[in-house]
């Protein structure tokens, strides 16, 4: 199994530009969430999903759109990037509740200009 | 949302010594997680504590929860250079939110 794979690994966008952070998981598992980690912040919850066909909004969620159109894929799209969204980006899922153990992919570092 | 907060932020110490990371929370919870990661990749779950267990091992690593004081702390015996990650704590939030991380301790293993 693959596990989580995130795809690309780094990315550079210019002020406006948009573009869409792949997340695709082979586990089967209904949860899925994408955070940011920024120097000194931790992770912060940007959006998450229970199953396909359900989303929800977490900590930090302007400027992001998320879709969960199959079980696998978790898609984040950035409408219009601005340098503040300059962070590394990593997908988690985990089977059934998010109280158990999440599986997180690799990252992508994305900066804006 | 309730965080885990670590103590220390940074940690170093010299190889074959033991490090001692704290995780402190706010509300109740039913399991607290440790993840590792090194730098310029993905967590790495380490171990799940449920909140009726008070200590669990995993090889080197001895994890500790204490419910009263609403504090954990992990401890890693006989540290390798190879050790050297940053770790976290992670609480479950209300309902079925994502977990909840800390900022991390910082740990540095000399060879």
């Amino acid at each position: 199994n693959a596990g989580v794979t995130q795809t690309p690994k780094f990315q550079v966008l210019k002020t406006g530009q948009s573009m869409t952070l792949q997340c695709a998981q082979d586990m089967n598992h209904e949860y899925m969430s994408w955070y940011r980690q920024d120097p000194g912040m931790g992770l912060r919850l940007i959006h998450y999903s229970v199953g396909a066909g359900i989303t929800d909004q977490g900590e930090v969620p302007n400027g992001y759109n998320v879709s969960r159109s199959t079980t696998e894929d978790f898609p984040l799209r950035l409408l219009s990037a601005a340098p503040s969204q300059t962070s590394v980006y990593f997908c988690a899922s985990s089977r059934g509740h998010s109280k158990n153990i999440q599986y997180f992919g690799a990252g992508t570092r994305l900066s804006v200009l | 949302s309730q965080q885990g907060e670590e103590d220390p932020q940074a940690l170093s110490i010299q190889e074959g010594e033991n490090a001692t990371m704290n995780c402190s929370y706010k509300t109740s919870i039913n399991n607290l997680q440790w993840y590792r990661q090194n730098s310029g990749r993905g967590l790495v779950h380490l171990i799940l504590i449920r909140s009726n267990e008070r200590e669990k091992h995993s090889g080197r690593l001895r994890v500790t929860l204490d419910t009263s004081k609403k504090s954990s702390s992990l401890l890693i015996t006989a540290s390798r250079a190879a050790d050297t990650a940053s770790y976290f704590c992670a609480t479950p939030n209300s309902g079925n939110t994502p977990l909840v991380f800390g900022k991390g301790t910082r740990l540095s293993v000399i060879a």
